[in-house]
């Protein structure tokens, strides 16, 4: 079984500024990554995924994240970050024949 | 919007008490996953169907039960409910069962309140 780990769980940043947000994973098969969105009162969306092929996946919204197989990670990073990028992110692996887990979530907080 | 429909959007009952929690999944879609997010234990998984049957379960309760409909819709039941089960109650659904098939498409959630 796969596991998710977010390493910060809440993440101030001010407009403008660059942010990363950290996800590490275990999994002793090859793993699909995805990170999800969640804005106040809504459900999940997908930001962005990777299933296979170049290690950087572009995203959504400005959003890009890079497939580390060495350092077992998957970090989100945007250049500049807006007041509407408040919300809280979730990382989530899955591995073929099992089910989607998600990271405890990242609280993304963009002060002007 | 995501196309996956949640009905109610509120729910508050008592202890003890039964509820029905309503999922429509987007068109097309033959998976449909419950997940139950709260403060304490953040997203977990609950149940998977796949075009009427059962794929996978998770942490779910034996007070809990779910099932998918012909018409693809899905019911999570909650009985017994104790002051612990209040949660937002996601519904998701995707074409198929794996991550090749993602991704999974979630809807707005019902907030269940158990007071």
């Amino acid at each position: 079984a796969q596991s998710v780990t977010q390493l910060d769980s809440q993440v101030p940043v001010f407009e403008e500024a660059p942010v990363e947000l950290r996800c590490n994973y275990s999994s002793s098969v090859s793993v699909y990554l995805f990170w999800y969105v969640q804005y106040p009162n809504q459900g999940l969306q997908l930001l962005l995924k990777y299933l296979s092929g170049s290690t950087l996946v572009k995203g959504i919204n400005g959003f890009e994240a890079e497939f580390n197989k060495s350092q077992t990670s998957f970090h989100l990073r945007k250049p500049s970050v807006h007041i509407s990028d408040t919300a809280e992110y979730f990382c989530a692996a899955q591995t073929s024949g099992s089910r989607l887990t998600f990271g405890e979530g990242t609280q993304l907080t963009v002060n002007p | 919007d995501s196309g996956v429909t949640q009905t109610p959007k509120h729910l508050i009952t008592a202890t003890g008490q039964r509820v029905t929690l309503r999922c429509s999944p987007r068109s097309g879609d033959l998976s449909v996953y419950w997940y139950q997010q709260s403060l304490d234990q953040g997203l977990q998984f609950l149940i998977q169907y796949y075009n009427g049957e059962e794929r996978a379960k998770g942490n779910i309760l034996e007070r809990f039960s779910a099932q998918q409909f012909p018409d693809l819709h899905s019911e999570l039941n909650l009985s017994s409910l104790e002051l612990g089960d209040s949660a937002l109650y996601f519904c998701a659904s995707s074409v198929g069962q794996g991550p090749e098939n993602s991704p999974l498409h979630f809807g707005n959630g019902t907030r269940l309140t158990v007071t």
